[in-house]
């Protein structure tokens, strides 16, 4: 069975500080992993997959197999960041797109 | 630029009445997708669709249940809405087996009543 966990609902830092939003996912096979974003008043929307091994608007994401975990990096937050955030997990071949519980980040001035 | 265009934004039913909510995508997408959207439950995937006339359960079919007879059209039918229903509505869609970067629809909030 495919599953992501969030621990956190809410993560709330001041701007220009560090900011790792966790993820930790169950699949027994190879999982192609994703960050989403929600801004607000706006539709969900891609920001990086682990794939690509881009860094998108300064965040990263490593994916660790052994800790089975993929969190969400970025060394200085800023104001804009402030939006909801889900990992998300799909796995080999066609499989069913599978989100977790997201983490609402709040960036304060 | 890939469109996902849910019919509507908000609605209100009654419990008991039949519900429709309508996605449309213009990119030619394979894989189409229903999700409600809930605080604190985060995304949870209802049904999804590979090809045309194709559907899968998600996480919770219980109660609903899709239609595609278009490539381009997927629908998400409450038989018999109730109150629990209330929810946010997401459609997405994606280009084709294996590849499921999901573009997402603007959302449908449902109420009943």
């Amino acid at each position: 069975a495919q599953r992501v966990t969030q621990p956190e609902k809410l993560l709330s830092v001041f701007k220009g500080a560090p900011v790792e939003l966790k993820c930790n996912y169950s699949y027994s096979g190879s999982p192609e992993l994703f960050w989403y974003v929600q801004y607000s008043r706006q539709r969900l929307q891609l920001l990086l997959r682990h794939i690509s091994r881009e860094s998108i608007k300064g965040f990263t994401a490593d994916l660790n197999k052994g800790e089975t975990s993929f969190h969400l990096k970025k060394p200085f937050a800023q104001e804009e960041d402030s939006a909801m955030y889900y990992c998300a997990l799909s796995g080999t071949g066609f499989q069913k797109l599978v989100f977790g519980t997201g983490t609402r980040l709040l960036v304060s001035p | 630029d890939v469109k996902v265009t849910q019919s509507s934004r908000y609605l209100v039913k009654r419990t008991g009445e039949k519900v429709f909510l309508e996605c449309v995508q213009d990119m030619d997408h394979e894989n189409m997708f229903w999700y409600r959207q809930d605080p604190g439950l985060g995304l949870r995937l209802i049904y999804f669709s590979y090809d045309v006339k194709m559907k899968e359960k998600g996480d919770i079919p219980e109660g609903y249940s899709v239609s595609r007879e278009k490539k381009e059209r997927f629908s998400l039918i409450l038989e018999s809405a109730s109150t629990n229903q209330t929810s946010m509505y997401l459609c997405a869609s994606s280009l084709h087996r294996g590849n499921t970067e999901a573009f997402f629809g603007q959302g449908t909030r449902l109420t009943v009543v």
